[in-house]
């Protein structure tokens, strides 16, 4: 059974500083890993993804991967209460490319 | 331009009924998926297409499941004789290719009563 484990929260931080969200999986195989963010009764949204190890930024976000370790993080730099959601992370297969298994996700709330 | 679109947004259904949802993916998207979110939970994933291949329908959780997609575009997702456990919000996605960032639509929250 492929995993995919997120600590489910809720993560709290206070207005400007930096949340850090984990996610480890355990198919060694995976190749691309996908941060979505789901406000409640919302839908998923692509905040970012990432496919080689190191680290990606973009704006206020950073995903970081560690392939070794099999882990993948996002930290958001000053954080804003509008960033209060939950996060997934998500991770393809690697026998069948296009199926990505979800993590439950990390519900983050950042306190003005 | 345009994203994922679905429909209905709501639908409530007493148990026992069929129920049809449809997806328009993003266009030019030749990979379309759809995946069941329960109260809480992660994403479920359900059926894959891709362009004219078969579909991947190993997610389908029993054969009252059954999913089309007409025109390599729009697909509807069919469910026979609900169930109250069928009640959760059924997610669409696109992607431009298998193995792409996928988009997801705004999803169809179904209560089987």
């Amino acid at each position: 059974q492929k995993e995919v484990e997120q600590n489910s929260g809720p993560l709290s931080v206070p207005e400007g500083a930096i949340a850090s969200l984990n996610c480890t999986y355990s198919d060694r195989g995976s190749q691309s890993f996908f941060w979505y963010r789901q406000y409640s009764g919302k839908s998923p949204e692509l905040i970012m993804f990432i496919y080689s190890n190191g680290d990606k930024e973009d704006g206020r976000f950073t995903a970081q991967l560690n392939k070794a370790s099999q882990y993948v993080s996002l930290l958001i730099r000053d954080s804003q209460p509008s960033d209060s959601a939950t996060y997934l992370c998500a991770v393809n297969l690697a026998d069948s490319s296009y199926k990505l298994i979800f993590g439950s996700g990390t519900r983050l709330l950042v306190r003005p | 331009g345009a994203g994922v679109s679905q429909s209905p947004s709501n639908k409530v259904t007493e148990k026992g009924k069929d129920v049809e949802l449809r997806c328009d993916p993003i266009s030019g998207h030749t990979a379309l998926y759809w995946y069941r979110q329960s109260l809480g939970q992660g994403l479920e994933f359900l059926i894959y297409f891709q362009g004219n291949s078969a579909p991947d329908k190993s997610g389908l959780p029993s054969d009252r499941f059954s999913a089309e997609r007409t025109g390599g575009s729009v697909s509807t997702l069919t469910i026979q004789r609900t169930q109250q456990e069928d009640s959760a919000v059924y997610l669409c996605a696109s992607s431009l290719e298998a193995e792409l960032e996928q988009y997801f639509g705004p999803g169809t929250r179904l209560t089987v009563t």
